[in-house]
């Protein structure tokens, strides 16, 4: 079974700080990892997805995520927060050959000015 | 605009009474999928399908009814709803059943039932 955590669910950064939210999943197999993010009043958007190719994994709006395998690991991270990042992410998980798609629960993250 | 709508966007009904959440995509999507979001708990799937007349149940089934007789349409029914129902719901598509397809979702239905 698959399965993913997200430490914080809460996190607060100043404007030009480095964002990083955590995500650590549980897989028996290669997994597929994807990090959403939902504005408030909307629907998830795709931020970026690791699809088993470069670790590294470049999204939207600046955000990348990498893949470590050994840690079970898909840290977002930004180098620099704007007022615009405010939204609530989400890490999920799905597997080849497996139908389901399994969301961590989230974490809300604020700028601060 | 390549889209997933979702209707109603707002619901307030009484326990018991029927209801059902309309969902439709345009991009020809073979696979979609219902979930749920409470606070704390993140999304949770309820029903998928992987194409038309093939759905089958995700993590929370429970008191939910889902249909799927055309491509770009995926009805959420609700025969009895219960307060414990009261939730938002998602609707998403993506390509095919493959899980390298991203999902594209809808902009939510606010639930509450009383």
């Amino acid at each position: 079974a698959q399965s993913v955590t997200q430490l914080g669910s809460h996190v607060s950064v100043s404007e030009g700080a480095l964002v990083l939210l955590r995500c650590n999943y549980s897989s028996s197999v290669p997994p597929y990892l994807f990090w959403y993010v939902q504005y408030p009043n909307q629907g998830l958007q795709l931020l970026l997805k690791y699809t088993s190719a470069a670790t590294l994994v470049k999204g939207i709006n600046g955000f990348e995520a990498e893949f470590k395998k050994s840690e079970t690991s898909f840290h977002l991270t930004k180098p620099s927060a704007h007022m615009s990042d405010a939204a609530e992410y989400f890490c999920a998980v799905s597997v080849e050959a497996g139908n389901q798609f399994y969301f961590g629960t989230g974490t809300s993250l604020t700028v601060i000015p | 605009e390549a889209q997933v709508t979702q209707n109603p966007r707002y619901l307030i009904t009484v326990t018991g009474k029927k209801l059902t959440v309309t969902c439709s995509q345009n991009m020809n999507h073979e696979y979609m999928s219902w979930y749920r979001q409470d606070p704390g708990l993140g999304l949770r799937q309820i029903y998928y399908s992987m194409n038309v007349e093939a759905t089958d149940k995700g993590d929370v089934p429970e008191g939910y009814k889902v249909s799927r007789k055309e491509k770009r349409n995926f009805p959420l029914i609700l025969e009895s709803p219960s307060p414990n129902q009261t939730s938002l719901y998602f609707c998403a598509s993506k390509r095919t059943r493959s899980s390298y397809n991203e999902q594209f979702f809808g902009p939510g239905t606010r639930l509450t039932v009383l």
